[in-house]
């Protein structure tokens, strides 16, 4: 499996973008990278996901190095509602019943602060 | 927005005890998962489930665990014998598809098994 590495913790200034640093190396070349929030102890909530081409939704904008080693979430206007553990995850890719599970590391705590 | 449900929102049982957590996923979605979070720990994959069977399965879920789609919107997770160690939050996850890895998987909010 495709292993992403992740700051343990960040802060951001209220009103000002977060940037989410993920390093995943050894990605392959079909394998998506997705990016999920945790609030609390709430179920994981998705954010946003790229294979090769930067992406953006009213969330967040995912931006995906040219080699594909490393990517980068940001959250334009960062809240104190957006403070939650981060994670970036390589999904796995199909093969013999393999249905995509997604497989959680530690994340990334962002403390937003006013 | 459709969301994935699961009841009840917190269970308390005692050990040695069955109980079985509930979950109705989003309705055009194939693929079901569960997943637990011990406190303090990393959300843990449990299993995969497509096609009214199991699809994939982790270390962790072993006999004393089940899961069953016992109509068109259920998805229950049964643990038989609860031990200690089993409390944790469950959380339920589905899929509008597995192995296209398109489409993101959607959570719901969890239940938590306290065992005593």
């Amino acid at each position: 499996d495709a292993k992403t590495t992740q700051p343990p913790s960040m802060d951001c200034a209220e009103g000002r973008a977060a940037n989410l640093p993920c390093n995943h190396s050894t990605i392959s070349g079909n394998e998506y990278v997705y990016w999920y929030r945790q609030i609390h102890s709430q179920g994981p909530q998705y954010i946003i996901h790229g294979l090769k081409n930067n992406e953006t939704n009213e969330m967040a904008s995912l931006i995906i190095t040219e080699d594909r080693k490393s990517s980068t979430l940001i959250l334009p206007h960062a809240t104190l509602r957006d403070t939650a553990v981060y994670y970036c995850i390589v999904r796995v890719a199909g093969a013999g019943g393999n249905t995509g599970k997604l497989i959680f590391g530690q994340g990334t705590t962002l403390q937003v602060k006013p | 927005e459709p969301e994935v449900t699961q009841t009840p929102s917190h269970q308390v049982t005692q050990m040695g005890q069955e109980v079985i957590l509930r979950c109705v996923p989003i309705s055009n979605h194939l693929y079901f998962y569960w997943y637990r979070q011990i406190l303090g720990q990393k959300v843990e994959f449990l299993v995969s489930f497509y096609n009214n069977e199991i699809s994939e399965k982790s270390e962790i879920f072993d006999d004393q665990f089940s899961v069953e789609r016992p109509d068109g919107s259920n998805f229950t997770l049964k643990i038989r014998s609860t031990k200690l160690e089993d409390s944790a939050m469950y959380f339920c996850a589905s899929s509008e598809t597995g192995q296209g890895f398109n489409s993101p998987l959607h959570f719901g909010n969890g239940t938590r098994l306290t065992v005593t």
